[in-house]
């Protein structure tokens, strides 16, 4: 199996913009889809990119994904923020017979 | 709309037994597949089982293999997790989530549950 890697806790003033990164430990980034799911405090986690870089309908263009493979990582950049995008993110991709989610990343938009 | 309804959580003692079930409604509950996924308190998400559309491939993480049972009945449209031998470390809100794609299993959640909490005392 492999390791994804985020950040603990990352914050960022109201209107800023922050990335979150994943880094894939043993075998590469692209060679499965990374998704990334957001969690507000007591609620279920919500999808919010799938196949690296698309959003599902009723997600704000504000959230991208990408992948940069020369480090080997993905990222969720959040632009613009606002008070409601303080919430923990979750990265997860996949291998044959397992699913892998990164350790997430608080944010806080203070 | 797509909706996933866990129940069956609670307390159990150590050692006992607790079989999890999620409702399905607004998708054609067959041609998906499904992931049970858990978080402990206050920490992080953590997958536990994986079945196809058609229960033909199924998997496990190594932390809950031999104990835990993942299957779905699609005449019912409902999810099943059958656990045995719990441990107080099983302690967690267990999510229901559909893969995203029709047919194959991707292990990529799309659609989420709201939870139902197991806690496993000693």
């Amino acid at each position: 199996n492999f390791v994804l890697t985020q950040p603990h806790s990352v914050s960022e003033s109201p209107g800023k913009t922050v990335a979150i990164s994943c880094t894939r430990y043993s075998g590469s980034i692209a060679s499965n889809n990374v998704q990334w799911y957001q969690q507000r405090p007591g609620s279920a986690p919500t999808t919010i990119i799938y196949e690296h870089n698309q959003r599902p309908s009723g997600v704000p263009d504000r959230f991208s994904g990408s992948i940069d493979i020369s480090s080997n990582s993905a990222s969720l950049t959040i632009s613009g923020l606002v008070t409601e995008d303080e919430a923990d993110y979750y990265c997860q991709s996949y291998d044959y017979t397992h699913l892998v989610f990164g350790g997430g990343t608080k944010l806080t938009v203070l | 709309e797509v909706q996933l309804v866990e129940s069956g959580g609670g307390l159990v003692k150590s050692g006992g037994s607790l079989r999890l079930s999620c409702a399905a409604s607004g998708f054609i509950f067959s041609s998906y597949s499904f992931n049970w996924v858990r978080q402990a308190p206050g920490k992080g998400l953590e997958w536990v089982a994986s079945i196809d559309s058609r229960s033909t491939y199924i998997y496990y993480a190594d932390s809950v293999k031999g104990r835990f049972t993942i299957s779905k009945d699609n005449a019912k449209n409902s999810l099943y997790l059958e656990m045995n031998s719990l441990r107080v470390e099983d302690t967690a809100v267990y999510y229901c989530t559909r893969d995203i794609y029709q047919g194959r299993l991707v292990f990529l959640p799309d659609y989420w549950g709201q939870g139902t909490l197991v806690t496993v005392s000693s």
